[in-house]
């Protein structure tokens, strides 16, 4: 079956720290891969995507990159603010497979000032 | 953003009554899901719709039933609650085109 497996959080880290969240995946087929962060008190929202080898998402200062060979889609961004802080989903969906999406358990990274 | 919202927001309930959780979405999308989210497990896929009266079962559906008789309204049912139905649940949606999924804010279910 397919499955995602992130790091355990909660992450702590200070103001301009260097984040890495990992993230690996096993899927039958070729897959998709997302991140998904949620703010407090609110629903997901996508934060970056790739589709296919090689791939690099970013946004907001956020990066991943797919990594077929490692099976890997690791979160990185240089410079964390305090209003990072959230929860953040790994997620895949297979290609010609439907739209649903298999998720990670979730990361909760905190940032102090 | 997608406008998608749930209702209610918050509910406590007791073991054994029904429990419907409602989805509505303004955005025409023709998929919509149900998950669930609870500690260490991420999300789980409860139940998914691909049209109107076309629904098909998820991760985690025992227990839940649900019902789409519009293309905006998507119905979440828990024919006799329990404790292990206590969760966080999300409904969300999109055009079935494997782009952005989108959220709702998410209603607190605790049943004792």
């Amino acid at each position: 079956g397919n499955s995602v497996t992130q790091m355990e959080g909660p992450v702590t880290l200070s103001e301009e720290a260097f984040l890495t969240i990992n993230c690996t995946y096993t899927a039958t087929g070729y897959p998709s891969l997302f991140w998904y962060v949620q703010y407090p008190g609110e629903g997901l929202q996508l934060l970056l995507k790739a589709t296919k080898a090689d791939d690099k998402g970013s946004n907001k200062g956020f990066e991943a990159t797919y990594r077929k060979e490692t099976t890997s889609f690791h979160l990185e961004k240089g410079s964390v603010q305090v209003s990072d802080s959230a929860v953040y989903f790994c997620a895949l969906i297979l290609n010609n497979a439907g739209n649903m999406l298999t998720f990670g358990g979730g990361t909760r990274l905190m940032v102090k000032p | 953003d997608a406008g998608i919202t749930q209702s209610p927001r918050h509910k406590v309930t007791e073991t054994g009554t029904p429990v419907t959780l409602r989805c509505h979405q303004t955005e025409n999308h023709r998929y919509m899901y149900w998950y669930r989210q609870d500690p260490g497990h991420g999300l789980r896929l409860i139940h998914y719709s691909y049209g109107v009266k076309d629904t098909d079962k998820g991760e985690v559906s025992d227990g839940y039933s649900v019902s789409r008789s519009k293309t905006e309204d998507f119905l979440l049912t828990l024919e006799s609650a329990t404790s292990s139905q206590t969760s966080v649940y999300f409904c969300a949606s999109d055009t079935g085109t494997q782009e952005t999924q989108y959220f709702g804010p998410g209603t607190r279910l605790l049943v004792l």
